[in-house]
Protein backbone atom coordinates (compact mmCIF):
# COMPACT_ATOMS: atom_id res chain seq x y z
CA UNK A 1 0.00 0.00 0.00
CA UNK A 2 1.05 3.56 -1.21
CA UNK A 3 2.91 5.54 2.20
CA UNK A 4 1.17 8.92 2.72
CA UNK A 5 2.74 12.12 3.63
CA UNK A 6 0.29 14.87 5.22
CA UNK A 7 1.59 18.10 7.52
CA UNK A 8 0.91 17.12 10.83
CA UNK A 9 -1.42 20.18 12.10
CA UNK A 10 -2.53 23.36 10.55
CA UNK A 11 -4.54 25.83 11.82
CA UNK A 12 -7.54 28.05 10.15
CA UNK A 13 -10.61 30.49 11.11
CA UNK A 14 -14.03 30.26 11.34
CA UNK A 15 -15.31 31.31 7.90
CA UNK A 16 -11.96 30.39 5.94
CA UNK A 17 -11.40 27.67 2.84
CA UNK A 18 -8.76 25.00 4.39
CA UNK A 19 -7.17 22.89 1.99
CA UNK A 20 -5.17 20.01 3.22
CA UNK A 21 -2.71 18.29 0.75
CA UNK A 22 -1.63 15.10 0.64
CA UNK A 23 1.53 13.47 -0.98
CA UNK A 24 1.41 9.75 -2.42
CA UNK A 25 4.29 9.37 -4.87
CA UNK A 26 4.03 5.55 -5.34
CA UNK A 27 0.34 5.09 -5.91
CA UNK A 28 -0.19 2.29 -8.18
CA UNK A 29 -2.78 2.05 -11.19
CA UNK A 30 -5.67 0.45 -9.27
CA UNK A 31 -5.25 2.92 -6.04
CA UNK A 32 -7.75 5.30 -4.94
CA UNK A 33 -7.52 7.90 -2.18
CA UNK A 34 -10.13 8.15 0.49
CA UNK A 35 -9.85 10.83 3.58
CA UNK A 36 -11.05 10.22 7.07
CA UNK A 37 -12.54 12.81 9.49
CA UNK A 38 -12.07 11.88 13.45
CA UNK A 39 -13.03 13.27 16.79
CA UNK A 40 -12.07 12.53 20.28
CA UNK A 41 -12.90 9.67 21.66
CA UNK A 42 -15.06 8.98 18.19
CA UNK A 43 -13.80 6.50 15.80
CA UNK A 44 -12.77 7.74 12.20
CA UNK A 45 -15.50 8.40 9.66
CA UNK A 46 -15.63 8.75 6.00
CA UNK A 47 -15.49 11.86 3.86
CA UNK A 48 -14.78 11.53 0.16
CA UNK A 49 -12.71 9.16 -2.21
CA UNK A 50 -11.74 9.91 -5.61
CA UNK A 51 -9.51 8.48 -8.31
CA UNK A 52 -8.66 11.40 -10.30
CA UNK A 53 -9.46 15.09 -11.32
CA UNK A 54 -12.28 16.65 -8.99
CA UNK A 55 -14.72 15.17 -6.73
CA UNK A 56 -17.49 17.15 -4.58
CA UNK A 57 -20.14 16.19 -2.23
CA UNK A 58 -21.87 17.65 0.66
CA UNK A 59 -18.98 18.26 2.92
CA UNK A 60 -15.97 18.82 1.12
CA UNK A 61 -14.32 18.74 -2.16
CA UNK A 62 -11.03 16.44 -3.13
CA UNK A 63 -8.57 17.59 -5.83
CA UNK A 64 -6.45 15.22 -7.59
CA UNK A 65 -3.53 15.98 -9.81
CA UNK A 66 -3.21 13.90 -13.32
CA UNK A 67 -0.22 12.15 -12.01
CA UNK A 68 -2.11 10.97 -8.99
CA UNK A 69 1.09 11.69 -6.50
CA UNK A 70 -0.67 13.95 -4.38
CA UNK A 71 -4.45 15.21 -3.95
CA UNK A 72 -5.91 17.63 -1.65
CA UNK A 73 -8.73 18.38 0.38
CA UNK A 74 -10.49 21.06 0.58
CA UNK A 75 -12.85 22.01 3.58
CA UNK A 76 -14.95 25.27 2.78
CA UNK A 77 -15.68 27.51 5.26
CA UNK A 78 -14.76 25.30 8.13
CA UNK A 79 -16.43 26.52 11.57
CA UNK A 80 -15.41 25.21 15.11
CA UNK A 81 -17.16 21.60 14.93
CA UNK A 82 -14.76 21.20 12.15
CA UNK A 83 -11.88 20.91 14.40
CA UNK A 84 -10.56 17.40 14.38
CA UNK A 85 -7.62 14.98 12.90
CA UNK A 86 -8.24 14.39 8.92
CA UNK A 87 -6.65 11.40 7.29
CA UNK A 88 -4.92 10.97 3.88
CA UNK A 89 -5.25 7.54 3.11
CA UNK A 90 -4.69 5.45 -0.23
CA UNK A 91 -7.03 2.30 -0.86
CA UNK A 92 -6.36 -0.17 -3.18
CA UNK A 93 -9.38 -2.20 -4.68
CA UNK A 94 -7.53 -5.22 -5.14
CA UNK A 95 -6.65 -5.97 -1.42
CA UNK A 96 -8.60 -6.87 1.67
CA UNK A 97 -9.73 -3.46 2.42
CA UNK A 98 -8.39 -2.86 4.60
CA UNK A 99 -7.00 1.11 5.46
CA UNK A 100 -3.86 2.29 6.34
CA UNK A 101 -4.01 5.17 8.55
CA UNK A 102 -1.23 7.51 9.42
CA UNK A 103 -0.84 10.24 11.90
CA UNK A 104 -3.36 12.53 9.93
CA UNK A 105 -2.95 16.25 10.35
CA UNK A 106 -4.63 17.86 12.92
CA UNK A 107 -6.90 20.54 12.09
CA UNK A 108 -7.32 23.68 14.75
CA UNK A 109 -10.39 26.15 13.56
CA UNK A 110 -10.42 29.23 15.98
CA UNK A 111 -13.04 31.63 16.12
CA UNK B 1 -30.43 2.60 11.28
CA UNK B 2 -27.85 1.73 14.39
CA UNK B 3 -24.34 2.22 13.29
CA UNK B 4 -21.56 -0.25 14.82
CA UNK B 5 -21.81 -1.16 18.72
CA UNK B 6 -19.03 -1.66 20.85
CA UNK B 7 -19.04 -2.77 24.39
CA UNK B 8 -17.78 -2.09 26.60
CA UNK B 9 -17.09 1.68 25.95
CA UNK B 10 -14.38 1.60 29.07
CA UNK B 11 -12.69 -0.85 30.94
CA UNK B 12 -9.89 -0.98 32.93
CA UNK B 13 -7.96 -4.08 34.34
CA UNK B 14 -5.00 -5.01 35.69
CA UNK B 15 -1.79 -6.40 33.87
CA UNK B 16 -2.18 -10.26 33.84
CA UNK B 17 -6.29 -10.08 33.15
CA UNK B 18 -8.23 -11.18 30.37
CA UNK B 19 -10.55 -8.87 28.76
CA UNK B 20 -12.91 -9.10 25.84
CA UNK B 21 -14.09 -6.75 23.55
CA UNK B 22 -17.79 -7.46 21.62
CA UNK B 23 -18.46 -5.56 18.14
CA UNK B 24 -22.10 -5.57 16.53
CA UNK B 25 -21.30 -4.17 12.80
CA UNK B 26 -24.22 -3.47 11.04
CA UNK B 27 -26.86 -5.14 9.79
CA UNK B 28 -25.60 -7.51 6.63
CA UNK B 29 -22.16 -5.98 6.49
CA UNK B 30 -20.30 -9.05 5.62
CA UNK B 31 -16.74 -7.15 6.00
CA UNK B 32 -15.19 -6.12 9.65
CA UNK B 33 -12.11 -5.23 10.73
CA UNK B 34 -10.64 -4.78 14.13
CA UNK B 35 -8.65 -1.31 14.77
CA UNK B 36 -6.14 -0.12 17.95
CA UNK B 37 -5.13 3.21 18.49
CA UNK B 38 -2.94 4.98 20.97
CA UNK B 39 -2.96 8.70 22.15
CA UNK B 40 -1.69 10.65 18.67
CA UNK B 41 -1.67 7.75 16.30
CA UNK B 42 -4.13 7.00 13.77
CA UNK B 43 -6.04 3.51 13.81
CA UNK B 44 -3.44 0.30 13.62
CA UNK B 45 -5.24 -2.43 11.80
CA UNK B 46 -5.34 -5.50 13.45
CA UNK B 47 -7.55 -8.02 11.74
CA UNK B 48 -10.26 -8.51 9.25
CA UNK B 49 -13.11 -10.57 8.59
CA UNK B 50 -15.09 -11.30 5.51
CA UNK B 51 -18.27 -13.13 7.15
CA UNK B 52 -17.22 -15.60 9.90
CA UNK B 53 -13.56 -16.26 7.81
CA UNK B 54 -11.03 -14.50 9.29
CA UNK B 55 -8.72 -13.81 6.16
CA UNK B 56 -6.08 -11.01 7.46
CA UNK B 57 -4.39 -11.24 10.93
CA UNK B 58 -1.63 -8.30 11.56
CA UNK B 59 1.86 -9.49 12.15
CA UNK B 60 1.75 -6.95 14.58
CA UNK B 61 -0.84 -9.34 17.03
CA UNK B 62 0.77 -11.05 19.17
CA UNK B 63 -0.56 -14.22 20.11
CA UNK B 64 -2.17 -13.22 23.43
CA UNK B 65 -4.60 -11.57 21.11
CA UNK B 66 -7.62 -13.52 19.23
CA UNK B 67 -10.77 -12.64 17.46
CA UNK B 68 -13.38 -14.40 16.22
CA UNK B 69 -16.80 -13.76 14.23
CA UNK B 70 -19.46 -16.73 14.79
CA UNK B 71 -22.18 -16.51 12.41
CA UNK B 72 -20.33 -13.69 10.39
CA UNK B 73 -22.51 -11.63 12.78
CA UNK B 74 -20.83 -9.89 15.88
CA UNK B 75 -17.38 -10.55 16.78
CA UNK B 76 -14.94 -10.38 20.12
CA UNK B 77 -11.65 -9.56 20.45
CA UNK B 78 -10.13 -11.19 22.85
CA UNK B 79 -6.53 -10.03 24.89
CA UNK B 80 -5.51 -12.66 27.41
CA UNK B 81 -2.76 -11.84 30.19
CA UNK B 82 -3.46 -7.72 29.38
CA UNK B 83 0.04 -5.77 29.26
CA UNK B 84 0.21 -2.06 29.79
CA UNK B 85 1.42 -1.60 26.43
CA UNK B 86 -2.03 -3.17 25.33
CA UNK B 87 -3.95 0.49 26.33
CA UNK B 88 -5.68 1.81 23.67
CA UNK B 89 -8.82 2.24 21.94
CA UNK B 90 -9.79 -0.79 20.17
CA UNK B 91 -12.19 0.05 17.25
CA UNK B 92 -14.38 -1.90 15.27
CA UNK B 93 -15.64 -0.85 11.38
CA UNK B 94 -17.71 -2.72 9.02
CA UNK B 95 -18.82 -2.79 5.54
CA UNK B 96 -20.56 -4.08 2.74
CA UNK B 97 -19.23 -2.12 0.19
CA UNK B 98 -17.75 -4.12 -2.64
CA UNK B 99 -14.12 -3.14 -3.50
CA UNK B 100 -15.13 -1.94 -6.65
CA UNK B 101 -17.78 0.43 -4.97
CA UNK B 102 -17.05 4.02 -6.07
CA UNK B 103 -16.71 4.62 -2.05
CA UNK B 104 -15.39 0.93 -1.10
CA UNK B 105 -13.15 2.65 1.18
CA UNK B 106 -16.15 3.84 2.97
CA UNK B 107 -15.93 1.36 6.52
CA UNK B 108 -18.49 2.02 9.40
CA UNK B 109 -16.39 2.97 12.95
CA UNK B 110 -17.89 2.36 16.29
CA UNK B 111 -17.42 4.59 18.86
CA UNK B 112 -14.62 2.11 20.39
CA UNK B 113 -13.29 -0.11 23.41
CA UNK B 114 -11.30 1.92 25.85
CA UNK B 115 -9.03 -0.12 27.49
CA UNK B 116 -6.80 0.99 30.78
CA UNK B 117 -4.19 -1.86 31.82
CA UNK B 118 -2.89 -0.64 35.75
Amino acid sequence: LAKTTQPISMDSYEGQEVNITCSHNNIATNDYITWYQQFPSQGPRFIIQGYKTKVTNEVASLFIPADRKSSTLSLPRVSLSDTAVYYCLVFGSGNTGKLIFGQGTTLQVKP
Amino acid sequence: DTGVSQDPRHKITKRGQNVTFRCDPISEHNRLYWYRQTLGQGPEFLTYFQNEAQLEKSRLLSDRFSAERPKGSFSTLEIQRTEQGDSAMYLCASTNRGLADTRAGELFFGEGSRLTVL
